[in-house]
């Protein structure tokens, strides 16, 4: 079946980057678009961006442009999403989400 | 950049009763409208794309109408497993952009 596994949670020092890898399995990893949608705490959810596995390419909201980052190994089938210069409100659960799936979730925290 | 509203932010309602979720966006975005459901502690599941046609595996109780700026997700029958959160969200062609509306809470009444 069609699945995605993120990588484990993460506490950051603000200012500092993560990164949040996504593995695909149960379908051709590069025929989809991979999102990545975040969710603060209590909050709304919050579209990033997305990459296209086949050629690399990427489309990232205005928001994100010049922080992020989303890159793919078709090798192994994962994507990654790093964020950089991280704030305490970047605090937040990060998904990866492909056709109808998404991943599990991976809860960045940013806190001095 | 198109904004997506969503009413009411709450909905009481008891199992049983249908209900009716609004999604309005800023512009026309023509049928490129998808709603998900959120429960607490869970990613979200898509359950509509394009407007009107219903994911893999869900329920015929959930169904989307709607076009260009107006939208509508109705539950013809509350089961205990739909209290939850429903996001509807927009994709643009260009720039590829996809919003997401503030979300519209059923609550058991």
């Amino acid at each position: 079946q069609v699945q995605l596994v993120q990588s484990g949670a993460e506490v950051k020092k603000p200012g500092a980057s993560v990164k949040v890898s996504c593995k695909a399995s149960g379908y051709t990893f590069t025929g989809y678009y991979m999102h990545w949608v975040r969710q603060a705490p209590g909050q709304g959810l919050e579209w990033m961006g997305r990459i296209n596995p086949n050629s690399g390419g990427t489309n990232y909201a205005q928001k994100f442009q010049g922080r992020v980052t989303m890159t793919r190994d078709t090798s192994i089938s994962t994507a990654y999403m790093e964020l950089s210069r991280l704030r305490s409100d970047d605090t937040a659960v990060y998904y990866c989400a492909a056709q109808e799936t998404w991943g599990q979730g991976t809860l960045v925290t940013v806190s001095s | 950049e198109i904004v997506l509203t969503q009413s009411p932010a709450t909905l009481s309602l008891s199992p049983g009763e249908r209900a009716t979720l609004s999604c309005r966006a800023s512009q026309s975005v023509s049928s490129y409208l998808a709603w998900y459901q959120q429960k607490p502690g869970q990613a979200p599941r898509l359950l509509i794309y394009d407007a009107s046609n219903r994911a893999t595996g869900i329920p015929a109780r959930f169904s989307g109408s709607g076009s260009g700026t107006d939208f509508t997700l109705t539950i013809s029958s509350l089961e205990p497993e739909d209290f939850a959160v429903y996001y509807c969200q927009q994709r643009s062609n260009w720039p590829p952009v996809f919003t997401f509306g503030p979300g519209t809470k059923v609550d058991i009444k």
